[in-house]
């Protein structure tokens, strides 16, 4: 049981250029979510996903994409990456209920230059 | 979104307890009381969750106010491991979860 995976690890991205962030659990979560953690500073919610073909906007969507193709799937993309968007990215997952707590994965550290 | 306020850092001593403070005035009814922590280059934890009475896990133990105004999260013997930021979080439901910037615990060997 892995529980909550990140692809990739660490990514260097010139400004404008698009990637996809990865994230898979093999939990049976219906609740799925993406954070960014900037230096010194707590998680803020990008987007996250209720089920399987859903998605909703959280706290800070603006620039970033999601798809939640396959239930332990949750993508985040960026299409055009600025300089603000060099964060640590975390994905989450929980069941459907209102104590559900979240696993969280090791993150990824995004760069943009 | 409900505020909570908590000490920026903390300072304990290695194998004697901490107490962890967390200030929410406005809280509602319906709002559950959580605690997550974050070890250095990891992704956070769940630690402990409640609503209106005291809680107990292996980890950790949860003490809420009366009026729940208040709530404090104890560590019973702090080891060097427990060095985190501890967040402590309202949530009304499961989507509407909001990290602050924590409480910074330093574990004195």
């Amino acid at each position: 049981n892995a529980g909550v995976t990140q692809t990739p690890k660490f990514r260097v991205l010139k400004t404008g250029q698009s990637m996809t962030l990865l994230c898979a659990q093999d939990m049976n979560h219906e609740y799925m979510y993406w954070y960014r953690q900037d230096p010194g500073m707590g998680l803020r919610l990008i987007h996250y996903s209720v089920g399987e073909g859903t998605t909703a906007k959280g706290e800070v969507p603006d620039g970033y994409n999601v798809s939640r193709l396959k239930k332990q799937n949750f993508l985040l993309g960026l299409e055009s990456a600025a300089p603000s968007q060099t964060s640590v990215y975390f994905c989450a997952s929980s069941y459907l209920t209102v104590t559900a707590y979240r696993y969280f994965g090791p993150g990824t550290r995004l760069t943009v230059t | 979104d409900a505020k909570t306020t908590q000490p920026n850092s903390m300072e304990s001593n290695e194998e004697e307890p901490v107490h962890l403070p967390c200030n929410h005035s406005t809280i509602s009814g319906t709002d559950y009381i959580h605690w997550y922590r974050q070890l250095p280059s990891q992704g956070p934890e769940y630690v402990i969750h409640g609503l209106t009475s005291n809680v107990n896990n292996r980890m950790a133990s949860l003490a809420i106010a009366e009026d729940r105004k208040s709530s404090t999260l104890i560590l019973h013997r702090a080891t060097l491991r427990d060095a985190a930021v501890y967040y402590c979080i309202l949530s009304p439901t499961g989507n509407q979860f909001y990290f602050g910037t924590g409480t910074s615990l330093t574990v004195i060997p």
